[in-house]
């Protein structure tokens, strides 16, 4: 089955620096990687994705880079805010699979204003 | 436009107890999902179902049943909960779009979760 790693399990920046989350798949089929946010007691809410056929992925201020050789992929926010301070999902998506989405175990992003 | 919708957001039970955990979603999508959630951890899929009237076991579906009777309405039953089953919930709907391969990997769209106890 996939399997999906995710480092580091707490992130701690200062307002304004960067910030990267980097996970690891399993299973060099999984076409789809979606990286999901989710602030205390609220849902997951999608991000940012990418897609097997491209290498980076940028939206303002998250950009997605995906390495299919290695098998990784990463998040990147500039600019942090203390808004960014929440605990992000990785993901990763192998059609052949049984159509299932298989997680990270999270991040936990600390901005400090 | 609801989206996804859980119910109930909150419920304790005690073990042994069962129940039924509802999500309905009005976007007319073709898949629907249930999570676990536990603290710490990243989310677990149970159950899902890739249209009205199927359902396939996820990685954790010891435990819990599921029905799609409907396509907009996707149910979680525990039929005899245990402690081990204490936590948030969650369901998601995706669409169906394209052929082969590219068939389901569209974004998960979540409802708001059910936080449940079980003592």
């Amino acid at each position: 089955g996939e399997n999906v790693e995710q480092h580091p399990s707490t992130l701690s920046v200062q307002e304004g620096d960067s910030a990267v989350i980097k996970c690891t798949y399993s299973d060099s089929a999984s076409n789809y990687f979606p990286w999901y946010k989710q602030e205390l007691g609220k849902r997951p809410q999608l991000i940012i994705d990418i897609r097997s056929n491209v290498g980076e992925k940028k939206d303002q201020r998250i950009a997605v880079t995906l390495n299919k050789t290695a098998k990784h992929f990463s998040l990147h926010i500039t600019e942090t805010q203390p808004e960014d301070s929440a605990v992000y999902f990785c993901a990763a998506f192998f059609s052949q699979a049984g159509n299932m989405l298989t997680f990270g175990g999270g991040t936990r992003l600390m901005v400090k204003p | 436009n609801a989206g996804v919708t859980q119910t109930p957001k909150f419920r304790v039970l005690k073990t042994g107890q069962s129940m039924t955990l509802l999500c309905a979603q009005d976007m007319n999508h073709e898949y629907m999902y249930w999570y676990r959630q536990d603290p710490g951890m990243g989310l677990r899929l149970i159950h899902y179902s890739v249209g009205e009237g199927t359902t396939a076991k996820g990685e954790v579906p010891d435990g819990y049943n599921v029905s799609r009777l409907k396509k907009q309405n996707f149910l979680l039953g525990l039929e005899s909960a245990a402690p081990s089953q204490t936590s948030v919930y969650f369901c998601a709907s995706s669409p169906l779009f394209g052929t082969g391969v590219s068939y389901s990997n569209q974004p998960q769209h979540f409802g708001d979760g059910t936080r449940l106890s079980i003592l």
